[in-house]
């Protein structure tokens, strides 16, 4: 069965560095999206992605944030100098549809120290 | 943002009886609801859904009720598996929303006890 996958499943790093964190969404969907959660915190979403472009994102998806498909199987998200509140659970999903149920990645353990 | 509100972070059921999870909303533009399902160390799985244009959905096990005048919207699993045992997200989807962008509850710990 396809699945989005996401690496690295855990990545520790400092302060002020610039971290990529990777997904590979299901081959036919159109739509992408990348939602964190903090640690006992509830799902949020982040952006969502279509036709190579940003088409919405949350507050919380600020300047030090930005998203691609390189490739055009790869979608990434970058975060340009990470803050020790950016520590949290990024969850990449893929949806064929924008309006149908999206699918979700295992997530990625960022922890900023 | 407390527009969809799980108030139960745990429940607790025994093997073979009825589960039933709450999840209540106040945006009256949700028009998508959903389900998900989740182990520790795994991202939410799929579970099931239904649109505000129906009361109920059902597959399998799962059943997905849906009251829009009390804005609440209930999952049932009947008979409950000691698999069953996970977190379990409510979400919604806004009609101003053609992203599918979705909108999660804080989510309620189901232990299915054998």
């Amino acid at each position: 069965e396809p699945e989005v996958t996401q690496t690295p499943s855990h990545q520790v790093t400092q302060m002020g560095q610039e971290v990529i964190l990777r997904c590979v969404p299901i081959s036919n969907h159109l739509y992408f999206y990348w939602y964190r959660q903090i640690l006992g915190q509830k799902v949020e979403f982040l952006v969502s992605f279509y036709n190579n472009e940003i088409s919405e994102k949350s507050e919380i998806f600020d300047d030090q944030f930005s998203v691609e498909r390189p490739d055009g199987s790869n979608f990434t998200l970058k975060i340009r100098s990470t803050k020790l509140e950016d520590s949290a659970m990024y969850f990449c999903a893929s949806s064929p549809t924008g309006p149908t149920e999206a699918f979700f990645g295992q997530g990625t353990r960022l922890t900023v120290v | 943002d407390q527009q969809v509100k799980q108030n139960s972070p745990s429940l607790s059921v025994q093997e073979g009886r009825i589960s039933i999870l709450n999840c209540d909303y106040t945006n009256s533009m949700f028009d998508y609801f959903l389900w998900y399902k989740k182990y520790p160390a795994e991202g939410p799985t799929f579970l099931i859904s239904i649109s505000s244009i129906k009361d109920k959905n059902e597959d399998g096990r799962f059943t997905v009720f849906l009251n829009k005048s009390a804005k609440h919207l209930s999952l049932h699993i009947v008979p409950s598996q000691p698999g069953d045992s996970a977190l379990y997200f409510c979400a919604a989807r806004s009609r101003s929303s053609n992203t599918g962008k979705l909108i999660f509850g804080q989510g309620t710990t189901l232990q299915v006890k054998p």
